[in-house]
């Protein structure tokens, strides 16, 4: 079973771009097609923000956008907003399992 | 209402059972859809813990399969979660979760609910 790698934390001004990174650790990733981001604010459930890699669910503003380069993955937040502040998870579907990475808090100074 | 709605004890002692039921409202539970738990240790990321559809099949995270059960009564819309011979460890805001069939996301989420173990 593979694992996922995400930066602890990633910082950015409003306006600017930042980008996280989820990298797969497996000896079989398989296509890693099946990536998903999950936004998460304090005390607060976690809401779909990104499928499919680079998918965007109805509502969520197009300054989210996800890729893929090989065994990585990414989030890119364009234009960044002070409600962007929060922790962003990622997840991989493999085999008949899913796996999330560790977690990052993106500060918005 | 809320769609997704966790109800349990708040607080098990080590070696028990953890017992939590989720509360549907809005959604069938006889079409495409999948129901699960997530799980976020308090500080720490999410783990799967597995999720059921509405005839009762299952898949779970092969790290806890040995200590977990799911089951599903669509008569009351509701699911719920046992996982056995809990420990510390086992101490997390429990959320209850919706996929859509071949949809490998999670497009709906409960707000969570804290369980402690602890004696």
């Amino acid at each position: 079973q593979s694992a996922l790698t995400q930066p602890r934390s990633v910082s950015g001004s409003p306006g600017q771009s930042v980008t996280i990174s989820c990298t797969a650790i497996s000896s079989d990733i398989g296509d890693y097609k099946y990536v998903s981001w999950y936004q998460q604010h304090p005390g607060k459930a976690p809401k779909l923000m990104i499928y499919d890699v680079y998918k965007r669910p109805s509502g969520v503003p197009d300054r989210f956008s996800g890729s893929r380069s090989g065994n990585t993955a990414s989030l890119t937040i364009s234009g960044l907003q002070t409600e962007d502040e929060a922790d962003y998870h990622c997840c991989s579907f493999e085999g008949s399992t899913f796996i999330f990475g560790g977690g990052t808090k993106l500060t918005v100074l | 209402q809320v769609p997704l709605q966790e109800s349990g004890p708040g607080l098990v002692k080590p070696s028990d059972t953890l017992s939590l039921t989720c509360a549907v409202s809005g959604y069938s539970m006889h079409t495409d859809n999948w129901w699960g738990w997530i799980r976020q240790p308090p500080g720490k990321g999410l783990e799967w813990i597995g999720y059921i559809n509405y005839s009762g099949t299952t898949y779970y995270n092969p790290s806890l399969k040995s200590r977990v059960t799911m089951s599903v009564d669509t008569s009351k819309s509701q699911f719920s979660l046992d996982l056995t011979s809990v420990t510390a460890v086992d101490t997390a805001v429990y959320y209850c979760v919706k996929k859509i069939g071949a949809q490998w996301y999670f497009d709906l989420w409960g707000r969570g609910t804290l369980v402690t173990v602890s004696s």
